[in-house]
Formats: structure tokens, sequence, C-alpha cells
């Protein structure tokens, strides 16, 4: 399996802070996507970084791509109150043709 | 907002009873998905459709009835579930089926069976 294993499972943090979640995953891929869930509700895609790049930036989130490594980190920086949610990681490949293969995602708290 | 609607939000069922789940997306997406998401474990995804036709199935239990009239409505029709098929099922869709196209989701319907 590609799965992505996110790491940590947890992390708390003060506002202003940073947040760096990490991803892992198993085997070559076309795509890697980080997407946000808030407690109990629908994903909500943030950023989509290409096997071909190794950084994008989204306002506050920065992800970086190591295909060497097959890992990839999310960084939101001066994290809010409002960033207190579960954020995971999906991997898309040739082989798994339109299926996205999430991992199990890192919940974040952030407290004021 | 997402453009993806689901109904109904929470579904208290029986093992004996029939419901059926709808999603409807406003986004004109060609690719529509159903996703079980359960305490503890990844998302799992379920069936895909493409153009109104199944084109993925992933090993589901005949219990869930997937059904796709058009592009803009999914249906998953339940029908003698178990209890451990209580989760929260998410739709999603795409602009195709392409290889990691952007999903957008619904808010999801969180199923209890009893």
């Amino acid at each position: 399996s590609q799965q992505g294993e996110e790491d940590p499972q947890a992390l708390s943090i003060q506002e202003g802070e940073n947040a760096t979640m990490n991803c892992s995953y198993k085997t070559s891929i076309n795509n890697l996507q980080w997407y946000r869930q808030n407690s109990g509700r629908g994903l909500v895609h943030l950023i989509l970084i290409r096997s071909n790049e190794r950084e994008k930036h989204s306002g506050r989130l920065r992800v970086t791509l190591d295909t060497s490594k097959k890992s990839s980190s999310l960084l939101i920086t001066a994290s809010r109150a409002a960033d207190t949610a579960s954020y995971f990681c999906a991997t898309a490949s040739n082989q798994a043709g339109t299926a996205l293969i999430f991992g199990k995602g890192t919940t974040l708290s952030v407290s004021s | 907002e997402t453009g993806v609607t689901q109904t109904p939000r929470h579904l208290v069922m029986g093992m004996t009873n029939k419901k059926s789940l709808k999603c409807e997306q406003h986004l004109g997406h060609n690719a529509m998905y159903w996703y079980k998401q359960s305490a503890k474990k990844p998302l799992e995804l379920m069936f895909v459709y493409n153009f109104k036709e199944q084109t993925e199935n992933n090993s589901v239990p005949s219990r869930f009835s997937p059904e796709c009239p058009n592009s803009s409505h999914l249906f998953l029709h339940l029908h003698t579930l178990q209890p451990e098929d209580s989760a929260l099922y998410l739709c999603a869709s795409s602009r195709d089926r392409g290889v990691g196209n952007e999903q957008f989701f619904g808010p999801g319907t969180r199923l209890t069976v009893l």
C-alpha cells in the first residue's frame, strides 16, 4: 500500500507558534495533497504538490516534498485557534488511478 | 461551502431498515466518490463514478448499493447494515477521474446503526 502516514498523530501548540506535520508514503506518486477536516465535517483541499516540485506556498501554508525520502511536510505559520482541525495527506499515483490514498491524519489543537 | 451537499446530515437506523444517503454537487464535475470514515482509521474509498458509470468498487459489501442517475447526483442505498457500519460517510467530486485531481467533499452523513 502507498498509504500516507502522518506524524505526529496529535499536536498541541499556542496561537502564534508554527505547526509542522509530516507525511510518509511507500511508492512513487504523481502528486501529494493536503486536506483539512474540522470536527465531524467534510475535508477541504489545502494544497497540491506535484512529484517534480519540491516546495509550494499558499498563504500561511508551506508544503515540501522529498521524493527520495518519500516524505512531505506541511508547515502552518503563525497558527490561529481557527487552525484547530485534523490534517490529512493524500497521495495520487498512476497505479491508483482516480483514487487518493489518505493517511490517518494529524490532529492539531491551537489554544489561545 | 464546497459546492457538495449531503443529506441527511445524521441518520440512525436499525439493522433491518432500508435508507438512502444523497449527495449533490453544483460544480459541474464528472466524477463522484463515496468514502467511509471510521474512528482511528484512514478514509476508505468505497465507490467511484465517472460520467455516471461506476469505475471502482473497493470490495464493498453488497449491503451498500450506489446509484448515480446523472453527473450531479449520487446515492448510497443502505440495507441490513451492521453496527460496524456506523461511521461518517463522505461524498466527494472532482473534475474528472484523471489521476490525482483535487477532490471537493461534502459535509458528510453521520450514520449510526443500532
